[in-house]
């Protein structure tokens, strides 16, 4: 059965600072992972979605890693903004499974 | 237009009543889901609907019914409420890329369900 982890739970950081986000999983067979994002009192919303045959995909200041084998990934933000503040979920779909979510790490960014 | 809608967006009821939550979407998505978000944060998947047919069902207690009239909409309806239901529940729908396996996944804001 699927586990996904991620540390931090939690992160503070100042304004402009880059930081990375870890996401890991215990089952390699994955279609996709991606990276969400929630915001308090809001719904989750799909920031990035890296293929299994993938290693990375890039938005913006955003970069997503893959490393299937390891199962592990990671979330690049680069120059970090307050609003960037919010909690960070990722999901793995695997092959005839449904969505598996990590636990999140809440990101506080400081102006 | 909101692309995944789920009304209330708060819901207060005392234990033992029935309650239900609405959810549509008008993306066009096959499959539609619900998720409950406890209070440590978790989401976990209790149903997901595809073209109005339970595809999943994860040992969710029967007291809640799911209910797709088209596959536009899923409702989720709770029996005898109890105070451990109370959580933020999600609608969801997906779709898959062409030509891919790839699903993606979009999210309603959430209803948040207090059981007194």
């Amino acid at each position: 059965k699927q586990e996904v982890t991620q540390i931090p739970a939690a992160l503070s950081v100042p304004e402009g600072e880059n930081l990375v986000l870890n996401c890991s999983f215990t089952d390699s067979a994955i279609y996709n992972l991606q990276w969400f994002r929630q915001d308090p009192g809001k719904g989750l919303t799909s920031l990035l979605l890296i293929q299994s045959s993938q290693r990375e995909q890039t938005s913006g200041r955003l970069n997503a890693s893959l490393d299937k084998s390891s199962g592990r990934s990671t979330l690049y933000i680069a120059a970090s903004q307050p609003g960037d503040s919010a909690t960070y979920l990722c999901a793995v779909h695997n092959y005839g499974q449904n969505f598996v979510f990590g636990p999140g790490t809440r990101l506080s960014v400081l102006p | 237009d909101t692309a995944v809608s789920q009304t209330p967006k708060y819901l207060v009821t005392q234990m033992g009543n029935d309650k239900s939550i609405k959810c549509e979407q008008n993306l066009g998505h096959d499959t539609m889901y619900w998720y409950k978000q406890d209070s440590k944060k978790f989401l976990k998947i209790m149903f997901s609907y595809n073209n109005k047919e339970l595809i999943i069902n994860e040992t969710v207690p029967n007291r809640f019914s799911p209910k797709s009239p088209d596959k536009a909409h899923l409702n989720l309806h709770i029996n005898s409420l109890e105070l451990g239901d109370s959580a933020v529940y999600f609608c969801a729908s997906s779709s898959i890329e062409t030509g891919t396996f790839n699903e993606k996944l979009f999210f309603g804001s959430g209803t948040q369900l207090s059981v007194l």
